[in-house]
């Protein structure tokens, strides 16, 4: 049975670095063609794509983003971590991690087939 | 990055009624697009991957095609359940994208 679960600080002060935790269970990272995603949603707006990290520990950031991402993982733990530095009100969101499960082939392509439940950041003083 | 354009924005139909949601690409995509259904305050649940292909335990009445720029999902005969907000994602390309969404009512 395939699990995700979001952690990490309900309230972060601008200008601080928000690290969530995405703890998954069911799969391993390290299997080919596996991914994480991470994608937030501001409170009313759309879902945005913000990072993903691979089987093979290549990562990829959101364009808009990339300047204040970093992306690792443990894979003994089953975790994987996102820091987003230099926080400020436009990142109050609530954060989503997402697996991409391995295809037929190893393809640049996927999807999200599990989903967490969500963690809603606030970025307030 | 590729950007994603759904239309429409929302709409409000009847149950039983055919709905077809469009989801335009900046550049062609070939197959490789997402939808997904959510309701509010919970994560997204994935509906059709890569254009056409039904996600197990969805429903037969939802569809998608074809292919290129222009996709779209569609709901055969829309369920009370069905309400919430649809959205595209492409992984044609890194960055993958999202649509803007698309809020569905059941009138």
């Amino acid at each position: 049975q395939v699990t995700l679960k979001e952690s990490g600080p309900a309230l972060v002060e601008p200008a601080q670095t928000l690290t969530l935790t995405c703890s998954f269970s069911g799969f391993s990272l390290t299997t080919t063609g596996v991914r994480v995603s991470w994608i937030r949603q501001p409170p009313g707006k759309a879902l945005e794509w913000i990072a993903r990290i691979d089987w093979d520990d290549d990562k990829f950031y959101a364009t808009s983003l990339k300047t204040r991402l970093t992306l690792s993982r443990d894979t003994s733990r089953n975790q994987v971590a996102l820091t987003v530095s230099n926080v400020d009100p436009t990142d109050t969101a609530t954060y989503f991690c997402a697996r991409t499960p391995p295809g037929p082939s190893v393809d640049p392509h996927g999807h999200f087939d599990y989903w967490g439940q969500g963690t809603l950041v606030t970025v307030s003083s | 990055d590729i950007q994603l354009t759904q239309s429409p924005s929302s709409l409000s139909a009847s149950v039983g009624d055919r709905v077809t949601i469009t989801c335009r690409a900046s550049q062609t995509i070939s197959t490789y697009l997402n939808w997904f259904h959510q309701k509010p305050g919970k994560a997204p649940k994935l509906l059709i991957y890569f254009a056409y292909n039904l996600q197990s335990g969805v429903p037969s009445r939802f569809s998608g095609g074809p292919s290129g720029t222009d996709l779209t999902l569609t709901i055969s005969s829309l369920q009370p359940e069905d309400s919430g907000t649809y959205y595209c994602q492409q992984s044609y390309k890194t960055p993958w994208t999202f649509g803007q969404g698309t809020m569905v009512e059941i009138k």
